[in-house]
């Protein structure tokens, strides 16, 4: 089993609200992932989790938080939003890398997000 | 800086033809390479990855090859059905660097015509 869970599917959000999105997966990795994706554009990494701590932020704005509860979940909390922060928000976790060399990156579906 | 892009941003292909989709990637140190296929909607999904110890690997229907001397990368899709229709995405990582941090393709949509 290779899957990847992300709710919601969509997400309509204006800029003064708070939401979160949801990622979870029980492949048993320990490395989890958040990407962005514009339309037309390949997936652009935002922040990397290793044994549930942040181990990459690509300098993502803080209105942007993620949180890993566990070493299932994975959580990104949304608050005063911008429009061009609308975009496909992707989850995904690997293996951790190790001795075998580097690890395969599972995609979630992922949630379409439209802030106004 | 270094990247990875394709030669070909967009290919149609009629149905039960093969399909071979390029990548050139520009960083000497690059040693995983994975292709990822996009439907419409739906998030990357993994099809075949590739070491830079091995130049050929083979998965249902699909072949990817690596040409470690022009940088060179590539995805052959045999019999193409119109359920490979979709965006794909060559992605490189390399040594060096952070073994968690993927480098993108820009991307080739694949339209296959029944």
């Amino acid at each position: 089993d290779t899957e990847v869970t992300q709710t919601p599917k969509h997400l309509v959000m204006g800029m003064t609200n708070k939401k979160s999105l949801k990622c979870e997966q029980h492949m048993g990795h320990r490395a989890m992932y958040w990407y962005k994706q514009k339309a037309k554009k390949p997936p652009e990494l935002m922040f990397v989790y290793s044994y549930e701590k942040l181990s990459i932020n690509e300098s993502v704005p803080s209105r942007f938080s993620p949180e890993c509860p566990n070493s299932s979940l994975l959580n990104l909390h949304l608050h005063a939003l911008q429009p061009e922060d609308s975009a496909l928000y992707l989850c995904a976790s690997s293996q951790l890398p190790g001795l075998a060399g580097k690890e395969t990156q599972y995609f979630g579906p992922g949630t379409r997000l439209l802030v106004l | 800086g270094e990247s990875v892009g394709l030669h070909l941003p967009t290919l149609s292909v009629q149905e039960g033809d093969n399909s071979i989709i390029n990548c050139a990637y520009s960083n000497s140190a690059s040693d995983y390479f994975i292709w990822y296929k996009q439907e419409s909607g739906k998030g990357p999904q993994f099809i075949i990855d590739i070491r830079s110890n091995m130049d050929k690997r083979q998965g249902q229907r699909v072949t990817v090859l690596l040409n470690k001397t022009v940088k060179h990368l590539s995805l052959q899709i045999a019999a193409t059905q119109p359920g490979d229709s979709a965006v794909y995405f060559c992605a490189e990582n390399s040594s060096g660097g952070s073994n968690y941090k993927l480098t993108f393709g820009k991307g080739t949509l694949l339209t296959v015509n029944p």
